[in-house]
């Protein structure tokens, strides 16, 4: 059974940092390309950031580039998300999320997700 | 950008009742690159429906996916208890890939 547990969130006051962790397990994490995926508070959905199997090709929603920066252990089976200089709107559930295999950007399954909360 | 544009932002309806959720996008998707997602209270979206018209595993043949271009449609024959819930649409065939504000089904 495909398992994606998110790790991470909390409190944090605007311009500071937060890493968060997505443990992997019943697939072959490392085949797989990997998403992050928001969502607001009584809000809808937004695409943060993706990363190919290997980590050598990862794009940016343009909302968080130059701040965020993602990542993976293949050994670990683990994704990350580096998230610096945070703002109010960044205030969301942080979904860990898996591409399908035959569409980039297309999320077939999802983690339960992790609140970060953005404020003073 | 492809925006999409939902509609209606909530549909009322009774267990049993045929469910009929639009999604507009202001540019042709392509190659149908168009899902929904379904997503209860407290929980994770779930594919439902890729490329436009194809079930995800496991979903019920209750729904089903149509359209192309830039209108397409997401029907559940015949309402059950668990389908009350919020859908999204998104668009994967463009950059930035974009998902539309949602559709509320809640029980009349």
């Amino acid at each position: 059974e495909v398992q994606l547990v998110e790790s991470g969130g909390g409190l944090v006051q605007p311009g500071g940092s937060l890493r968060l962790s997505c443990a992997a397990s019943g697939f072959t994490f490392s085949s797989y390309e990997m998403n992050w995926v928001r969502q607001a508070p009584g809000k809808g959905l937004e695409w943060v950031s993706y990363i190919s199997s290997s980590g050598s090709t990862i794009y940016y929603a343009d909302s968080v580039k130059g701040r965020f920066t993602i990542s993976r252990d293949n050994a670990k089976n683990s994704l990350y998300l580096q998230m610096n200089s945070l703002r109010a709107e960044d205030t969301a559930v942080y979904y860990c999320a898996r591409d399908h295999p035959n569409q980039l950007l297309l999320f077939d399954y999802w983690g339960q997700g992790t609140l970060v909360t953005v404020s003073s | 950008e492809i925006v999409l544009t939902q509609s209606p932002g909530t549909l009322s309806l009774s267990p049993g009742e045929r469910a009929t959720l639009s999604c507009r996008a202001s540019q042709s998707v392509s190659s149908s690159y168009l899902a929904w997602y379904q997503q209860k209270p407290g929980q994770a979206p779930r594919l439902l429906i890729y490329g436009a018209s194809s079930r995800a595993t496991g979903i019920p043949d209750r729904f089903s996916g149509s359209g192309s271009g830039t209108d397409f449609t997401l029907t559940i024959s015949r309402l059950e208890p668990e389908d009350f819930a919020v859908y999204y649409c998104q668009q994967y065939g463009s950059s930035p890939i974009t998902f539309g504000p949602g559709t509320k089904v809640d029980i009349k």
